[in-house]
């Protein structure tokens, strides 16, 4: 079975600090990537990465960064959290080309930012 | 701005009850369907990835069908059971980018 774990199921920050969001994946997957999850909005994209040292901004990429130095990690980064960053933030990752195979998931970190 | 809708947003029916829901998107550069089931504190599951319009899908009590040219996807559950009480999530792939758009889903929630 596919397993993708993330560092943190629930994580309190302040404003202002710096945040690591760690996402692994066992499988050996080329493709991952970051969600946030709001009420009401669905999933949205933030970061995907295709390959190590490769990454490509989603939909809603600002104030955000990412880092993929190994193939089974990929970390997301709040330079300088603000309370609008307070949400449900999931990783994925897949094989081969990027969406015609099926996304596997890791349990979500709900972060909140005070 | 692509645009992926599905209805209803919260569904409550009856065990034994069937059920179906709805995913419309674009139907143009269409490339891709997903459909996933997100249960309270445990990871979204992929249940079907469609690519061609006719498709259609079955596992166990639920399936799902695809027409690319009106830009639709229906997902069946036959005899609701508590267990499928989740939220399903599609998600729309077009051909110009490897970006999946996701739905906002559909809470089913299925009473004994």
């Amino acid at each position: 079975d596919v397993k993708v774990t993330q560092s943190s199921r629930y994580l309190v920050k302040r404003t202002g600090e710096k945040v690591f969001l760690e996402c692994v994946q066992d499988m050996d997957h080329e493709n991952m990537f970051w969600y946030r999850q709001d009420p009401g909005l669905g999933l949205r994209l933030i970061y995907f990465s295709y390959d190590v040292k490769m990454k490509e901004k989603g939909d809603i990429p600002e104030g955000y960064s990412v880092s993929r130095e190994k193939k089974e990690r990929f970390s997301l980064i709040l330079e300088s959290a603000s309370t609008n960053q307070t949400s449900m933030y999931l990783c994925a990752s897949s094989l081969g080309d990027l969406t015609t195979y099926e996304q596997y998931f890791g349990p979500g970190t709900r972060l909140t930012v005070t | 701005i692509l645009n992926v809708e599905q209805s209803p947003q919260s569904l409550h029916v009856q065990e034994g009850d069937s059920t179906n829901f709805t995913c419309s998107f674009p139907s143009s550069n269409f490339y891709a369907l997903h459909w996933y089931r997100w249960e309270t504190a445990k990871s979204p599951e992929a249940l079907f990835v469609m690519t061609l319009n006719g498709d259609e899908k079955k596992k166990g009590r639920i399936s799902a069908t695809l027409n690319t040219k009106e830009g639709y996807s229906y997902l069946y559950i036959k005899g609701s059971q508590p267990e499928d009480s989740a939220t399903y999530l599609c998600a729309y792939r077009g051909n110009q980018g490897g970006k999946l758009i996701f739905g906002q889903g559909t809470e089913l929630s299925v009473k004994p």
